[in-house]
């Protein structure tokens, strides 16, 4: 199995509402990601998780926190989100010190 | 600050014709550089690359880093209107313990056209 499962595949929320996106992964890898993507940019890395504790958080705003419960799931909590947050969530995952990402097929999430 | 650029941000050929993608990169602790394709959601990846001079292949599609003029290039030959694609290039670096982190290019959108 070479896949990273994410869901739902499109989330539609106010700025008030608790989301939550999900990502799964069965290859044995001890590193996951989430990246943000905007349309027609390139993803943009938010948090890294090294063997369920987080190694990276490149300054994401306390709205996004990230959740590695055990070494096969990924979550990404979301609480009073704003409109620009809207993108593609893509959750990937890789070996240790690996540099192949595997990427999941992402959330289009929709903020109003 | 570490900089991944790729040129050109979009090209349009016609099918059979020839293309190459260009990244070049400034970034500490290089590790290595990797070639991804993203039609619709999920970048599926092509190429990893660490060592200088030596081409990978697969099938139509070849790549190649210079790691002392700091780029790499991607050939695509006999361009198909299935390669239309955002081909992305990704550095990765050392960021301390069992960590790696990609920083990746602005991408190319390719339009192959019948």
């Amino acid at each position: 199995d070479t896949e990273v499962t994410q869901t739902p595949k499109h989330l539609v929320m106010g700025m008030t509402n608790k989301k939550s996106l999900k990502c799964e992964q069965h290859m044995g890898h001890r590193a996951m990601y989430w990246y943000k993507q905007k349309a027609k940019k390139p993803p943009e890395l938010m948090f890294v998780y090294s063997y369920e504790k987080l190694s990276i958080n490149e300054s994401v705003p306390s709205r996004f926190s990230p959740e590695c419960p055990n070494s096969s799931l990924l979550n990404l909590h979301l609480h009073a989100l704003q409109p620009e947050d809207s993108a593609l969530y893509l959750c990937a995952s890789s070996p240790p010190r690996g540099d192949k990402l595997f990427f999941g097929s992402g959330t289009q999430l929709s903020v109003l | 600050e570490d900089k991944v650029v790729q040129s050109p941000l979009s090209l349009v050929v016609h099918e059979g014709d020839t293309v190459t993608l260009n990244c070049s990169y400034e970034v500490t602790n290089f590790r290595s550089l990797l070639w991804y394709k993203q039609e619709k959601k999920a970048p599926t990846f092509l190429f990893m690359l660490t060592s200088s001079g030596i081409e990978k292949k697969s099938g139509r599609l070849s790549s190649i880093l210079d790691k002392k003029e700091l780029f790499s290039i991607l050939n695509i030959t006999a361009t198909q209107t299935g390669d239309s694609a955002v081909y992305l290039c990704a550095v990765g670096r050392n960021y301390g313990g069992a960590t790696n982190k990609l920083i990746f290019g602005t991408g190319t959108l390719l339009a192959v056209q019948p």
